[in-house]
């Protein structure tokens, strides 16, 4: 398996533009989760799905972040519009309740590094 | 609500020595703990985790982690520490309840392994 797979690796944009950050999950993996790490704050869930329903999105920070999970091996985090503290690396990452005996690490993406001008 | 603290930003070890790298976790009920090593400009790998039984870890690349339900710890050795070490660790916890599903993470502990 390819592990979790993140896009775009890097991303430049300017305060007020629309971000938007990709993520496929590993195959048969039903809950996924997104995460943002920055020096301040260390690594915090945003929102994690499963079975492609938003269970807990309350740590997603402003209504400027949106979320979706159109299928099971799609995500996308939105930022609109962005802003210069939305700056950190977004983890994209996915477990399954059956692997390895049902209680499980999460495997985590590579990141996603954005820088907001 | 659920914590974990890491007390030690920096640990530094000479090539060869044991190592420690120390968590404390506040969590509601029986705890599911992890250990998370992050290489530069790469994600979170998965190096061990504490579901139940006995209290000594045994995970990848020869690290263990030592559950102590007293003093609410979960700290990770290395009898014998590489360069090839170096890096952030994270330790993390979830209630029993939640399972694996929400985890809270500690703010990471860089570990430098010195020749």
């Amino acid at each position: 398996d390819a592990g979790v797979i993140q896009s775009p690796r890097h991303e430049v944009t300017e305060m007020g533009q629309e971000v938007t950050l990709r993520c496929k999950p590993i195959s048969g993996h039903d809950y996924l989760f997104w995460y943002r790490q920055t020096m301040m704050r260390g690594l915090e869930l945003l929102i994690y799905f499963n079975n492609n329903v938003p269970i807990d999105d309350s740590g997603m920070p402003e209504d400027r972040f949106s979320a979706k999970m159109p299928n099971a091996s799609f995500s996308t985090l939105k930022i609109q519009p962005s802003e210069p503290r939305d700056s950190a690396v977004y983890f994209c990452a996915s477990t399954s309740r059956w692997e390895r005996g049902g209680r499980d690490e999460q495997f985590f993406g590579p990141g996603t590094r954005l820088t907001v001008l | 609500a659920q914590s974990v603290a890491q007390p030690e930003d920096q640990v530094n070890v000479a090539e060869g020595n044991p190592l420690t790298v120390k968590c404390t976790y506040s969590v509601s009920g029986n705890p599911y703990l992890f250990w998370y090593v992050q290489y530069p400009n790469r994600g979170l790998q998965f190096l061990l985790k504490y579901i139940t039984g006995d209290n000594l870890v045994k995970g990848s690349y020869g690290f263990e982690a030592e559950f102590n339900k007293s003093q609410t710890s979960f700290h990770l050795k290395k009898p014998s520490a590489l360069v090839s070490d170096s890096a952030l660790y994270f330790c993390a916890a979830s209630a029993s309840g939640a399972g694996s599903y929400q985890l809270t993470f500690g703010k990471g502990t860089k570990l430098s392994v010195i020749p």
